[in-house]
């Protein structure tokens, strides 16, 4: 158990909806990093936040957002939804502002029909 | 954008028999990082290189790094069925903040 959590584990929803997955990373780590996991794309990097600044973006759609709450835990939302972003969402956190030692969450997979 | 290859996609190996993983990336990174996968489960991490020609050990892996190259191994010896895994590698630029995962090499090993 990494002790980094998701939730839900499993969403199912159609195409158009909007949907939010949450993290919540190991007590006293600051930075959260978003990743997508498809067949198609591989496992792409999405974005980071510190201490609730978001500090790194990578291959993240302007469909998508995120946040950092003053608690830490982080929210991905992902809007008008396609097909093509049923994936698999991880979240990780690590201590420092870079991902010198990521742990993982179990992970959120999404299902757009 | 930084390319990150791996080599095989797919390895099938029998156990005791030793093999290596390839990871080439296209530009200049800052670290490199290699993790596993089991089926249906997250990514656990397994070695930080920081310089070239680190090296890095834990049990029957071993990880190298070769910055000039722009290569790092991934070595398995006398496989054993539990390291049967998907195995990333992965890159950052520490300029810019980002983060680069390799392909990923399905490894299968067979009694």
């Amino acid at each position: 158990d990494s002790g980094v959590t998701q939730t839900p584990k499993h969403l199912i929803t159609a195409t158009g909806q909007r949907v939010t997955l949450r993290c919540s990373p190991r007590s006293g780590d600051l930075s959260v990093y978003w990743y997508q996991q498809s067949l198609d794309q591989g496992l792409q990097f999405l974005i980071q936040y510190y201490n609730g600044e978001e500090r790194a973006k990578g291959n993240i759609l302007e469909r998508f957002s995120a946040q950092q709450f003053p608690d830490l835990h982080s929210e991905l939302n992902l809007s008008s939804l396609e097909l093509g972003d049923s994936a698999l969402y991880f979240c990780a956190s690590s201590a420092r502002q870079d991902p010198y030692e990521q742990y993982f969450g179990p992970g959120t997979r999404l299902t757009v029909t | 954008e930084l390319k990150v290859e791996q080599n095989p996609l797919f390895l099938s190996m029998q156990e005791e028999k030793n093999y290596t993983i390839y990871c080439n990336y296209s530009t200049t990174s800052d670290r490199l990082y290699w993790y596993r996968q089991d089926p249906g489960k997250s990514l656990e991490s397994l070695f930080v290189l920081l310089s070239n020609g680190a090296v890095k050990q834990e049990g029957r892996l071993m990880a190298s790094l070769d910055t000039k190259a722009r290569l790092s191994t991934l070595h398995i010896t006398a496989a054993v069925h539990d390291l049967s895994a998907t195995y990333f590698c992965a890159v950052d630029r520490i300029t810019g903040n980002q983060f680069y995962f390799g392909t990923g090499t399905s490894l299968t090993v067979i009694p």
